[in-house]
């Protein structure tokens, strides 16, 4: 069973629309949880970045939310563009462990006009 | 700044030839990763170096990958030879420090072994 798993596995939405991307994870303890959006051909962004103590994080229309004790986040993405079309990843780092990361699976959303 | 600078920006080889790839991490930024993508496995962190010392090389498949950075604005990371599993894409990344920093992903390499 992975470590990070993400769901749904993809996901379209109209263009406009608000969705939620959920995140469980098993990772214990951890230092940061992370979310990231990887358009096609090109690399990771990272979006957002919340220690085990932040319950939320914005960055534009993205906002992240974390609840540490049911180990669950979840990524709100807010009147979505065609641009947001990409695949989201879910990403712990492990508390003392340098600077290994564990990866979700990542969520594919496609916003159609 | 450029960002991370990845090259060559696609490969094609045959398989049981040497391919290296190259990485110009950020300046200023003290940690490298090398990473790859699949779509079986997603990203896989294959080895990572602080201050031009490799920490963790758990990640790397086996002995035919070796990973170098000589000094804090390269890295390469070689396979020889290599093989059709080795195909997917490569990515190399940059932060300034392990846990906490943010992490800067470079293009990738897309590697595609005959």
């Amino acid at each position: 069973k992975n470590q990070v798993e993400q769901s749904p596995q993809s996901l379209i939405i109209l263009e406009g629309k608000n969705c939620t991307l959920q995140c469980n994870y098993t990772v214990s303890p951890f230092s940061n949880l992370r979310w990231y959006k990887q358009d096609t051909g090109r690399g990771p962004v990272s979006l957002t970045i919340m220690t085990f103590s932040e319950n939320t994080k914005s960055n534009g229309r993205y906002t992240a939310t974390l609840d540490a004790d049911t180990k669950q986040s979840s990524l709100h993405i807010t009147a979505s563009q065609l641009s947001d079309s990409a695949s989201y990843i879910c990403v712990v780092s492990p508390y003392n462990q340098g600077g290994k990361l564990i990866f979700g699976q990542g969520t594919e959303l496609s916003v159609k006009p | 700044d450029a960002g991370v600078i990845q090259s060559p920006r696609h490969e094609v080889t045959e398989m049981g030839q040497e391919v290296t790839l190259r990485c110009k991490p950020i300046s200023g930024h003290n940690s490298l990763f090398w990473y790859r993508q699949t779509m079986m496995r997603g990203l896989e962190l294959l080895i990572y170096f602080n201050n031009n010392v490799p920490i963790d090389d758990s990640g790397m498949p086996e002995d035919r990958f070796s990973a170098k950075m000589p000094n804090a604005s390269f890295s390469t990371l070689k396979i020889q030879p290599s093989e059709p599993r080795d195909s997917a894409v490569y990515f190399c990344a940059s932060s300034l420090g392990l846990a906490g920093g943010r992490m800067y992903f470079g293009p990738g390499t897309r590697l595609l072994v005959l």
